[in-house]
């Protein structure tokens, strides 16, 4: 399968602890993007990397929150003292970037409960 | 702010019919809407989309509509299927990065 992966799928941990989740794109794919979902609603962009630069944060990216995608290929999401708030899916996608429109392919999300 | 929005949160059809999934937004810079399908504990899969320069666009079953002076998509499933039966995001984006989802629309196609 060459599809988008990301690791772990579940995350339970304590309030203040720090967590760190991990996104392998598509090979080819020199986009890649992290997203967060919350019940009930759409998921919203947090960041996104062209290679290994980050080109784009939302605010929705606290300063707990850093991205990092060092040699291009796979990137890493680290939630610092984590607050139960940060409870959500989060979710990675990539997309190669060559096109006008360029589709991007979502993994399937780690769920993180902050308790 | 909600640029994206799909106000039917849930949609009920028997199978066989058609299936109608609306989604507006507000950025006239959208130029390029895309429609994901998502199963529980699954991420989003693509779907079908559509640019800006064309106004209709058909994959098999599916076909999305955009009528850009109304800030309007559509996804119209004909003939829907049980296995249809998932929760839909109308994405949206603009300059190719910043992607921008509805709330989401849960189908159910009823054997």
């Amino acid at each position: 399968d060459t599809g988008v992966s990301q690791d772990p799928r579940h995350k339970i941990t304590k309030r203040g602890q720090n967590v760190t989740f991990r996104c392998d794109p598509i090979s080819e794919h020199n986009r890649l993007y992290w997203y967060r979902q919350t019940l009930g609603q759409g998921p919203e962009f947090l960041t996104y990397f062209q290679n290994e630069a980050q080109l784009e944060k939302s605010r929705l990216l606290s300063d707990r929150f850093s991205a990092e995608r060092p040699k291009g290929s796979f990137s890493t999401l680290e939630i610092q003292r984590t607050e139960q708030g940060d409870s959500a899916m989060y979710l990675c996608a990539s997309s190669l970037a060559l096109l006008a429109w360029d589709t991007q392919y979502f993994g399937p999300g780690t769920r993180l409960t902050v308790l | 702010d909600q640029q994206v929005k799909q106000n039917s949160p849930s949609l009920s059809v028997q199978e066989g019919r058609i299936s109608i999934l609306n989604c507006d937004y507000t950025n006239s810079m959208f130029d390029y809407f895309l429609w994901y399908k998502k199963y529980p504990a699954e991420g989003p899969t693509f779907l079908i989309s559509i640019s800006s320069i064309k106004d209709k666009n058909e994959d098999g079953r599916f076909t999305v509509f955009l009528n850009k002076s109304a800030k309007h998509l559509s996804l119209h499933i004909v003939p829907s299927q049980p296995g249809d039966s998932a929760v839909y995001f109308c994405a949206a984006s603009s300059d190719n990065n910043d992607m921008r989802f509805g709330a989401g629309t849960r189908l159910t196609v009823k054997p």
